[in-house]
């Protein structure tokens, strides 16, 4: 079992739609999540943390967590095409380690 | 504030060649990352630095990768020799603490081997 899963995609979302984004890890001892968004040919950066179960609100990016069920997620409301990237899981492992999920490629279509 | 400053951003060099990268991390940041990302894949870290000794290397392939972080500042990360299957983004991150929230990447360094 990997260590982080996400969907690789293309999640292709129409625009003004809900895209939602998935990650489940295995180490339970996990206690703080990340999301990054990587633009092609660029570096990610960081969009959203969240630290205790439930739904976290920033803007149009709702991060919740789960930690009962090892799962963590990315909504993103009214999908913009420049929303279109490919967004990262990376929770913190029991030791201290950012393990970075492959991540899920999101197509917003105008 | 400065970012993360990295150089080169591209580099293209033969197999069996030896390659360095450049890191200049946020000032005032004590921990200092080295990922490399495959097309396709999710960065997996090579190295993490707090201040100048090193917390985790545990992936770092050390019969040809090698890092050091001289005064706590700057850090440099190469590749002796190289190998086709090096080709990739290198990227240098950093951030207060270990368990700082996020980390701030740099730009990447590209390289490919031929």
């Amino acid at each position: 079992q990997k260590e982080v899963e996400q969907n690789s995609g293309p999640l292709s979302v129409p625009e003004g739609a809900i895209a939602s984004l998935n990650c489940t890890y295995s180490d339970r001892v996990s206690q703080s999540f990340f999301w990054y968004r990587q633009y092609s040919g660029k570096s990610p950066e960081l969009i959203m943390s969240i630290y205790s179960n439930g739904d976290k609100e920033d803007g149009r990016f709702t991060a919740q967590l789960n930690k009962a069920s090892q799962y963590v997620s990315l909504l993103i409301r009214d999908s913009q095409p420049s929303d279109s990237a490919t967004y990262l899981c990376a929770p913190l492992s029991g030791t201290y380690k950012y393990i970075f999920g492959t991540g899920t490629r999101l197509k917003v279509l105008a | 504030e400065a970012g993360v400053a990295q150089s080169p951003r591209y580099k293209i060099i033969e197999k069996r060649q030896s390659v360095a990268f450049w890191c200049n991390p946020i000032s005032g940041h004590a921990t200092l990352y080295w990922y490399q990302q495959i097309l396709g894949q999710g960065p997996k870290l090579l190295i993490q630095f707090q201040n100048n000794g090193v917390v985790d290397d545990s992936q770092l392939p050390k019969d040809r990768f090698s890092a050091e972080r001289l005064k706590g500042v700057d850090s440099t990360l190469k590749i002796q020799p190289a190998k086709l299957e090096d080709s990739a983004v290198y990227l240098c991150a950093s951030s207060l603490g270990p368990l700082a929230g996020g980390k701030i990447f740099g730009p990447g360094t590209r390289l490919t081997v031929l």
